[in-house]
């Protein structure tokens, strides 16, 4: 069975710093880029960061909202996926979610597997 | 960042109803268009991928068309487990960008 295990989250002051965790299993990591989305309870995802395969580079990218603060990082050796989190905000509380992207080097997949498994989420809670 | 501006943002509907789900991008993103279904304390779960292909598993009521920025969720014959939140997502540029999110409820 395809899955994404998420861990890390906790209760945090504004400020601090909190690194998530992500181990895949049922499928061959390394070929897959990786992202990271969030959730505010009742309001709707935003996606907050992406890594790419070692074919692209393991090139990143992050949303606008986290940049500078948020670092994602992959070890294909463990099968997981990272998201170190600085400078936490009040707004960043949200549940996290560890997504799987395109399979293949500039997605020549054709999308089919493009955010097609999730995780079940980690909770972030950042207040003082 | 592109805007995908979805509608309604809420909708009630009877069982057997055929429901249609718009998202209007605010600039072309070619087939970069997916289609997410969202239930209580659960993931999203994708449904449609590149504007029209159906997810693996995934019945065959649900079909996604469009082009351009324009682009429509069909569900044919509301079953109901379909009672959910539903959300676009495209993946034309950075930032990614979700749709606001389309509540159907039963009516």
């Amino acid at each position: 069975e395809v899955q994404m295990v998420e861990s890390g989250g906790g209760l945090v002051q504004p400020g601090g710093s909190l690194r998530l965790s992500c181990a895949g299993s049922g499928f061959t990591f390394s070929d897959h880029y990786m992202d990271w989305v969030r959730q505010v309870p009742g309001k709707g995802p935003e996606w907050v960061s992406r890594i790419r395969n070692k074919g692209d580079g393991y090139n990143t990218e992050y949303a606008p909202s986290v940049k500078g603060r948020f670092t994602i990082s992959r070890d294909d050796s463990k099968d997981s996926l990272y998201l170190q989190m600085n400078s936490l905000k009040i707004e960043d509380t949200a549940v996290y979610y560890c997504v799987r992207g395109c399979g293949s080097t500039s997605c020549s997949d054709g999308y089919s597997s493009y955010m097609d498994v999730w995780g079940k989420g980690t909770t972030v809670t950042v207040s003082s | 960042d592109i805007q995908m501006t979805q509608s309604p943002s809420a909708m009630s509907a009877s069982v057997g109803d055929r429901v249609t789900i718009t998202c209007r991008a605010s600039q072309v993103i070619r087939n970069h268009l997916a289609w997410f279904q969202q239930k209580p304390g659960e993931a999203p779960k994708r449904l449609i991928y590149t504007i029209s292909s159906l997810q693996t598993g995934v019945p065959s009521r649900f079909s996604g068309s469009g082009s351009g920025t324009e682009f429509t969720l069909t569900i044919n014959s509301l079953q109901p487990e379909d009672f959910a939140t539903y959300y676009c997502l495209q993946h034309s540029s950075y930032p990614l960008t979700f749709g606001g999110g389309t509540k159907v409820e039963i009516k």
